[in-house]
């Protein structure tokens, strides 16, 4: 089956500071990959997505590149923001699931001023 | 504005009092789901529904049902819920083509004693 695996929380950053929260999968078929974001007391929200390898999606200074040999998509931002606490989930969707996504656990990321 | 409306928010209730909680979008999608969010754990989909009168099973079915008699609702349905219940609830739809790109809820907050 379809899964998704990313580093453990929380990560604590001093602003500006440089992020990355690592994510890697399994999946049968050919994936799309997705990050979703989710602030305090809301619900996720689709932050960037990749559909094919080599692919880079790039939303809000945040970046992640679908890497079909290390299965990862791992996401990365050049200088985080105190607004950029929040909790962030890899997810993906496989071509043989339909419109099911499969997410991970969750990456709770604290930037601190 | 495009959105997907959970109620309640947040509720306390007692082990085996049936409750409903609601779920509208007013984006005519055909795919809605529900899932649940536990610490550690990510999000677990419960049941998701393809449209109208299609609904199935998620990860995570035991102890609930969900009904789509209209496009735009997909109320979940506790009949006995039970402390293991107790979680943050998430609704979400998609168009049926929509490759990963769903939109979310702002969440149920549920407590069962």
């Amino acid at each position: 089956g379809n899964s998704v695996t990313q580093m453990e929380g929380p990560v604590t950053l001093s602003e500006e500071a440089f992020l990355t929260i690592n994510c890697t999968y399994t999946a049968t078929g050919y994936p799309s990959l997705f990050w979703y974001v989710q602030y305090p007391g809301e619900g996720l929200q689709l932050l960037l997505k990749a559909t094919k390898a080599d692919d880079k999606g790039s939303n809000k200074g945040f970046e992640a590149t679908y890497r079909k040999e290390t299965t990862s998509f791992h996401l990365e931002k050049g200088s985080v923001q105190v607004s950029d606490s929040a909790v962030y989930f890899c997810a993906l969707i496989s071509n043989n699931a339909g419109n099911m996504l499969t997410f991970g656990g969750g990456t709770r990321l604290m930037v601190k001023p | 504005e495009a959105q997907v409306t959970q109620n309640p928010r947040y509720l306390i209730t007692v082990t085996g009092k049936k409750l409903t909680v609601t779920c509208s979008q007013n984006m005519n999608h055909e795919y809605m789901s529900w899932y649940r969010q536990d610490p550690g754990l990510g999000l677990r989909q419960i049941y998701y529904s393809m449209n109208v009168e299609v609904t199935d099973k998620g990860d995570v079915p035991e102890g609930y049902k969900v009904s789509r008699k209209e496009k735009r609702n997909f109320p979940l349905i506790l009949e006995s819920p039970s402390p293991n219940q107790t979680s943050l609830y998430f609704c979400a739809s998609s168009p049926q083509n929509g490759q990963g790109r769903y939109t979310f809820g702002s969440g149920t907050r549920l407590t069962v004693v």
